[in-house]
């Protein structure tokens, strides 16, 4: 149980396009999704909390114009990365909190890697 | 890192061999918790382990908090090849409802 799915798994854009990248909660209501990115070799960087039906929390120093995250059912939040430059290209980790779980605990996705070419 | 620190940065023992990481942080936390990252690959949750409590212990999984020293340790006993890792602590603190902040990891390796 306490599957969380990213789609696509990967993916390639051109510089100013925009991509978008799910998240899903398979066996679980998620009230509250997080978003990470990370650069190789290094640590996530928590980018913003979402809340099912209501704006997104974005963490200091993070472009809310240019993350738009959506979290429109308990199962399910977007990130778009709007009008992608490649300093963009990273990968892009969500989780989820379940319902009703233990307190603290998350569950991650496998993860998004995009790359702007 | 958005929190914490590990450390060493990268750890590179036998099998068989016990393999502790160090996390140290800087504010009060709630809970602190070790994940595991398989390369280019998500998280999996390790432990958790409250701010009230000093030890905690999962298969061969032994977490230490010291709340006065802002650290924690993560012992691996009877490390295995498949242990070879990267390995994060993240602290969750009672102000920001579930929010988590990464150290840099430490990175594992076991040889057989």
């Amino acid at each position: 149980g306490a599957v969380v799915s990213q789609h696509p798994s990967w993916v390639i854009c051109k510089s100013g396009t925009s991509v978008k990248i799910e998240c899903r909660s398979l066996d679980f209501q998620a009230t509250t999704m997080f978003w990470y990115r990370q650069f190789p070799k290094q640590s996530l960087m928590l980018m913003a909390t979402s809340n099912e039906g209501s704006k997104a929390t974005y963490e200091q120093g993070v472009e809310k114009d240019k993350f738009l995250i959506n979290h429109a059912s308990l199962t399910l939040s977007t990130l778009t990365v709007t009008s992608a430059h490649p300093e963009d290209s990273s990968f892009y980790i969500c989780s989820a909190r379940e319902a009703g779980g233990p307190t603290g605990w998350q569950y991650f996705g496998p993860g998004t890697r995009l790359t702007v070419t | 890192s958005q929190q914490g620190e590990e450390d060493p940065q990268a750890l590179s023992i036998q099998e068989g061999e016990n393999a502790t990481m160090n996390c140290s942080y800087k504010t009060s936390i709630n809970n602190l918790q070790w994940y595991r990252q398989n390369s280019g690959r998500g998280l999996v949750h390790l432990i958790l382990i409250r701010s009230n409590e000093r030890e905690k212990h999962s298969g061969r999984l032994r977490v230490t908090l010291d709340t006065s020293k802002k650290s924690s340790s993560l012992l691996i006993t009877a490390s295995r090849a498949a242990d070879t890792a990267s390995y994060f602590c993240a602290t969750g603190r009672g102000s920001t409802l579930g929010r988590l902040y990464f150290g840099r990891g430490t990175q594992l390796t076991v040889w057989p």
